[in-house]
């Protein structure tokens, strides 16, 4: 059973980067995309971007200019980073598994428990 | 930006009733690409339904989906105590992306 867990700090300066590492446990990183996904205190879920094991990606027009998503097969994990962020970046973070081929076809099925960073000057 | 619209944004339902929850799309979902999460506080969400109407693992058969195009339906045929949460709908989209839609709470009549 595929596991993913998400590592980082809990809190960041305004205007500094937020960085983030997912690790995936017992399952291959490879076939698979592999997504960041954030929800604000009592909000909505908000798509970050997400980044296949080639190391292709895709980012959320609204973000593209600030996100950067990276993959370590080698390490069996992805990560984020979030540039410039300032108090509406605060959110739970999660790193979750996005099929692209069998299964759930462009459905997140697997997600980590979240982290929650908070942004502060 | 597809623009996902979930309806309503709260339904009270009592528990042994049926409940139907929408999701409309501002333009067609690809392949109906469409997919619908359980929410419980301080949980990671949860796939309940992918491709518009396959349930996803383990999800019990009172959960289906139905839909096409901009138009899609989450029904739950029996409600259990279980099922108040917040749920979401999700669109894929190679360009310009993922979009939820802002989620409905059912709760307790």
């Amino acid at each position: 059973q595929v596991q993913l867990q998400e590592s980082g700090p809990g809190l960041v300066k305004t205007s500094e980067t937020l960085s983030l590492t997912c690790t995936v446990s017992d399952g291959s990183i490879s076939t698979y995309y592999w997504s960041w996904i954030r929800q604000p205190p009592g909000q909505g879920l908000e798509w970050i971007g997400y980044i296949y094991y080639s190391g292709r990606t895709n980012y959320n027009p609204s973000l593209k200019s600030r996100v950067t998503i990276s993959v370590d097969t080698s390490k069996t994990q992805f990560s984020l980073r979030l540039s410039s962020v300032t108090a509406a970046d605060t959110a739970v973070y999660y790193c979750a598994r996005l099929p692209n081929s069998a299964g759930a076809k462009y459905a997140f099925d697997i997600w980590g428990q979240g982290t929650m960073v908070t942004v502060s000057s | 930006e597809i623009v996902m619209t979930q309806s309503p944004a709260t339904l009270s339902v009592s528990p042994g009733e049926r409940a139907t929850l929408s999701c409309r799309a501002s333009q067609s979902v690809v392949s109906n690409y469409l997919a619908w999460y359980q929410q419980k506080p301080g949980q990671a969400p949860r796939l309940l339904i992918y491709g518009a109407s396959s349930r996803a693992i383990d999800i019990p058969d009172r959960f289906s989906g139905s839909g096409s195009g901009t138009d899609f339906t989450l029904t739950i045929s029996s409600l259990q105590s279980e099922d108040f949460a917040v749920y979401y709908c999700q669109q894929y989209s190679n360009w310009p992306g993922i979009t939820f839609g802002q989620g409905t709470r059912l709760e307790i009549k």
